[in-house]
């Protein structure tokens, strides 16, 4: 019940297009789903976050949608570009005291110039 | 750059000896966070400190591993006997106070390699 699960493992797109990467969750109780973006030998950033009361959420050409009776959310990049080439990790928290993170297993993003 | 910062970057290190990683966490912020991440792999929750109490452990922090924040500023993280398993990235995150709980910000992270 505490997983993330993300899909998919690895993704291609063409410069200019939109790549869109699914997560699904199973606890209920989460009420907290962040997106992060890691480039290689760096932490993670935060990107775009949501709640579960509302279904979409943008920021720039970052949008997160989130279908809570379905348990899942999406971070669709519109425009990708090369820059954007990254591993993306979506997650989990709740107000449990510690809104400690439950982390899906990454997106690897290429975006091909 | 007022981020949270992580030392050292790199730790090559043999099986069996101790290591220990320091974190400093945005200033002002009370709650700080270890994770680990294995290649490929989402970061794992290890540990969590509220200004300097440790609050909540995980299994996945064995009796080898001990951490602490003294004065609820900068954090360690110690490893002894290390094993191969223990290869992986450290994490460190911090939260602020009196802004939102959810937001954590991750340092760059200390790579352990365990030879």
């Amino acid at each position: 019940q505490q997983q993330v699960k993300q899909s998919p493992q690895s993704l291609i797109v063409q410069k200019g297009g939109i790549s869109i990467i699914n997560c699904a969750y199973e606890n209920t109780a989460f009420d907290y789903f962040p997106w992060y973006q890691q480039f290689p030998g760096k932490g993670p950033a935060l990107l775009i976050a949501i709640r579960p009361d509302v279904s979409e959420k943008k920021e720039g050409r970052f949008t997160i949608s989130f279908n809570k009776s379905a348990k899942q959310f999406s971070l669709h990049i519109m425009d990708s570009q090369p820059g954007d080439s990254a591993t993306y990790f979506c997650a989990a928290s709740r107000a449990s005291g510690t809104y400690k993170y439950i982390f899906g297993t990454g997106t690897r993003l290429k975006v091909l110039a | 750059d007022t981020g949270v910062s992580q030392n050292p970057r790199h730790k090559i290190t043999k099986r069996g000896q101790n290591v220990t990683f320091r974190c400093d966490p945005i200033s002002e912020h009370n709650r700080l966070y270890w994770y680990r991440q294995t290649l490929g792999q989402g970061p794992e929750f290890l540990t969590y400190f509220q200004n300097e109490a440790q609050l909540e452990k995980s299994r996945l922090l064995s009796d080898r591993f001990s951490a602490e924040r003294p004065k609820g500023s900068f954090s360690t993280l110690e490893i002894q006997r290390t094993e191969q398993g223990d290869s992986a990235m450290y994490l460190c995150a911090s939260s602020p106070r009196g802004g939102s709980p959810y937001e954590q910000y991750f340092g760059p992270g200390t790579r352990l390699t365990v030879t």
